[in-house]
């Protein structure tokens, strides 16, 4: 089975900082990675993920995420944060020929500050 | 108009009675899903179904059923509803043309609680 960790429930950060969400996993077999975002009282949306190739995966808002096999994490980082960047964020595992089911991570509450 | 429905948006019930959950897709796409999120755990899968008459259990079926109406509908009941099931519920829907590795679509959720 895979798992996967999320250490910090809560980050907060002032306005046109750096950020990063850290996201370890576990599991004995190849996995996809996904980086999911919950605005406010809305559904979950993809942010980015990583199937195979480059390790290093952006999203179209400025976010990246690095697939780091040996330390098994995929950290979600962005060099400047604005405030409409406050979510939550999941990361998310799928095995590799397991039908398609993510697990998430418990999630991290991103804050930003003025 | 969103691609998937969640329907009611809220729900308030008591212990005991039966509750469904209803979710629509416009997307087309063959398969659905059920999450349950909690506070501190992240989502969990309830249930899952790659077509309408493929139906399977995910971590945490106990108490919850579904049921698929058609390749758009996806509903979960819960029998006779307990505190605990207490949750924000969320559907999603995905392609399958990529098999495993297919982007999940999520419906804006159905907030649910037992008293």
């Amino acid at each position: 089975a895979q798992s996967v960790t999320q250490l910090d429930s809560q980050v907060p950060v002032f306005e046109e900082a750096p950020v990063e969400l850290r996201c370890n996993y576990s599991s004995s077999v190849s996995v996809y990675l996904f980086w999911y975002v919950q605005y406010p009282n809305q559904g979950l949306q993809l942010l980015l993920k990583y199937l195979s190739g480059s390790t290093l995966v952006e999203s179209i808002n400025g976010f990246e995420a690095e697939f780091n096999k040996s330390q098994t994490s995929f950290h979600l980082r962005k060099p400047s944060v604005h405030i409409s960047d406050t979510a939550e964020y999941f990361c998310a595992v799928s095995r590799v020929g397991g039908g398609n089911k993510l697990t998430f991570g418990t999630g991290t509450q991103l804050k930003v500050e003025l | 108009d969103a691609d998937v429905t969640q329907t009611p948006r809220n729900r308030i019930t008591k212990t005991g009675k039966r509750i469904m959950l209803e979710c629509s897709q416009t997307k087309g796409h063959d398969r659905m899903y059920w999450y349950r999120q909690d506070p501190g755990l992240g989502l969990r899968l309830i249930y899952y179904s790659f077509d309408v008459k493929d139906i399977n259990k995910g971590e945490i079926s106990d108490g919850y059923s579904v049921s698929r109406q058609a390749q758009a509908k996806f509903s979960l009941s819960l029998e006779s509803a307990i505190p605990n099931q207490t949750a924000l519920y969320f559907c999603a829907t995905s392609d399958g043309g990529q098999g495993m590795r297919d982007t999940q679509y999520f419906g804006p959720g159905t907030r649910l609680t037992v008293l």
